[in-house]
């Protein structure tokens, strides 16, 4: 079975520019999250979804930041404009349904805003 | 709120050494416990897990943890390291409803030396 995959695998792009980072979840997962992963901060919760709909985005930093899901198998993580220090390792994770279960890690999309 | 220690930000070792990572963990009720291991560029991979039951949980990759309620702890264990056990380790915290919102500890580097 496929894990989580993410794409692009790295993305290097200018300030002001948008930035969409995309999440495939394990089919049949039904919650996911976004995680952003840096040298200051560590791992943070960006934002995560149950059945499609956010439940909780006080992760996300600032406005510029956005994320949808708009079916099971898709979901998108946006930045509008990037700045350089949105610059990081962002993961998505999904997790199946059920209390006694561990999330499960996509590679990562390592993020460059120069 | 949870919240998650590891004290040792790197430690080195030589291969065939023993391995104890320590982890405390802060949470109000009963713990939902895990660590994971993140190789250069790769994802998360989860080693093990703690729901309840048995104290002394094992892993892949020959690695065991133990949780201790009395000092709020999950210290990860390996008998004899392996050169391709070089990575960093996160400890992680969960909610009892659910392995949602998980909170991670800043990782432990782990060099092997041969």
């Amino acid at each position: 079975d496929a894990g989580v995959i993410q794409s692009p695998r790295h993305e290097v792009t200018e300030m002001g520019q948008e930035v969409t980072l995309r999440c495939k979840p394990i089919s049949g997962h039904n919650s996911l999250f976004w995680y952003r992963q840096t040298m200051m901060r560590g791992l943070e919760l960006l934002i995560y979804f149950n059945n499609n709909v956010p439940i909780d985005d006080s992760g996300m930093p600032e406005d510029r930041f956005s994320a949808k899901m708009p079916n099971a198998s898709f979901s998108t993580l946006k930045i509008q404009p990037s700045e350089p220090r949105d610059s990081a390792v962002y993961f998505c994770a999904s997790l199946p349904s059920g209390s006694n279960q561990p999330q499960h890690f996509g590679d990562g999309t390592r993020l460059s805003i120069l | 709120a949870q919240s998650v220690t590891q004290p040792d930000i790197h430690i080195t070792v030589s291969e065939g050494a023993s391995l104890e990572l320590r982890c405390n963990y802060s949470y109000g009720a009963t713990p939902y416990l895990f660590w994971y291991v993140q190789s250069p560029g790769q994802g998360l991979q989860l080693l093990l897990k703690y729901f309840s039951g048995d104290t002394l949980v094992q892993g892949i990759k020959g690695f065991e943890a133990e949780f201790k309620r009395s000092q709020s702890s999950f210290n990860l264990r390996k008998p004899s390291v392996h050169w391709s056990d070089a990575a960093e380790y996160f400890c992680a915290v969960g909610a009892i409803q659910g392995a949602q919102k998980l909170v991670f500890g800043q990782g432990t580097r782990l060099t092997i030396n041969p």
